[in-house]
């Protein structure tokens, strides 16, 4: 079974950094684009970053360029979000995601969220 | 980027109904576009993409359609297990960007 499990959530103040987890199985990690994607409480979707299978290309929305970094360990099939400088509007639920093919962008496995909450 | 104008934001339709829900791109798109389901407290699940392919296991009331800058979602007959939020996405080029969300409810 394809499964994405999300981690390192927590309730944090504004301008601290944390880092989010997302272990990959049931799929061959390393040949697989991926991504993070956010949804703001009782908002819609918001892509965060992305990732080519080789970790040679990654992508970031403007919102977080420059203080997020995605990463990843084929090593350890566990796919990273690095954030920095946190703010009251990145207080989210974090999706980590699968892309099934690269062009084409589309997220076909997602994991179950794990929650940031940025407040003082 | 590419904008993703959703509509309507919000559906009451009742069991059995025809449902169809519009996603308009800011430029031209080709078939670039997926749409996803998402219920209250869980991930997104995708249901559709390149615009009119129905991911493995998903119910075939469901199906896409469009090109271009226009798309539509039609759910043929709504069933209870269908109230849920649907997001289109254009998977055309970074950065990915979203649709508002339809919320279809139950009449």
């Amino acid at each position: 079974e394809v499964r994405l499990v999300e981690s390192g959530g927590d309730l944090i103040q504004p301008g601290e950094s944390l880092r989010l987890s997302c272990a990959a199985s049931g799929f061959t990690f390393s040949g697989y684009a991926m991504a993070w994607v956010r949804q703001a409480p009782g908002k819609g979707l918001e892509w965060v970053s992305a990732m080519s299978g080789t970790g040679g290309t990654t992508f970031y929305a403007d919102s977080v360029r420059g203080r997020f970094t995605i990463t990843r360990d084929i090593y350890k099939d566990t796919l990273y979000l690095q954030m920095n400088s946190l703010r009251a509007g990145d207080t989210a639920v974090y999706y980590c995601a699968k892309f099934e093919r690269w062009p084409d962008y589309y997220m076909d496995v997602w994991g179950q969220g794990t929650t940031v909450n940025v407040s003082s | 980027d590419i904008q993703m104008t959703q509509s309507p934001s919000f559906v009451s339709a009742s069991i059995g109904d025809r449902v169809t829900i519009t996603c308009r791109a800011s430029q031209g798109i080709n078939n670039w576009l997926a749409w996803y389901q998402q219920k209250p407290g869980k991930a997104p699940k995708l249901l559709i993409y390149a615009a009119s392919v129905l991911q493995s296991g998903v119910p075939l009331r469901f199906s896409g359609s469009g090109s271009g800058t226009d798309f539509t979602l039609t759910i043929s007959s709504l069933q209870a297990e269908d109230f849920a939020t649907y997001f289109c996405q254009q998977s055309d080029s970074f950065p990915l960007t979203f649709g508002g969300g339809t919320k279809v409810e139950i009449k």
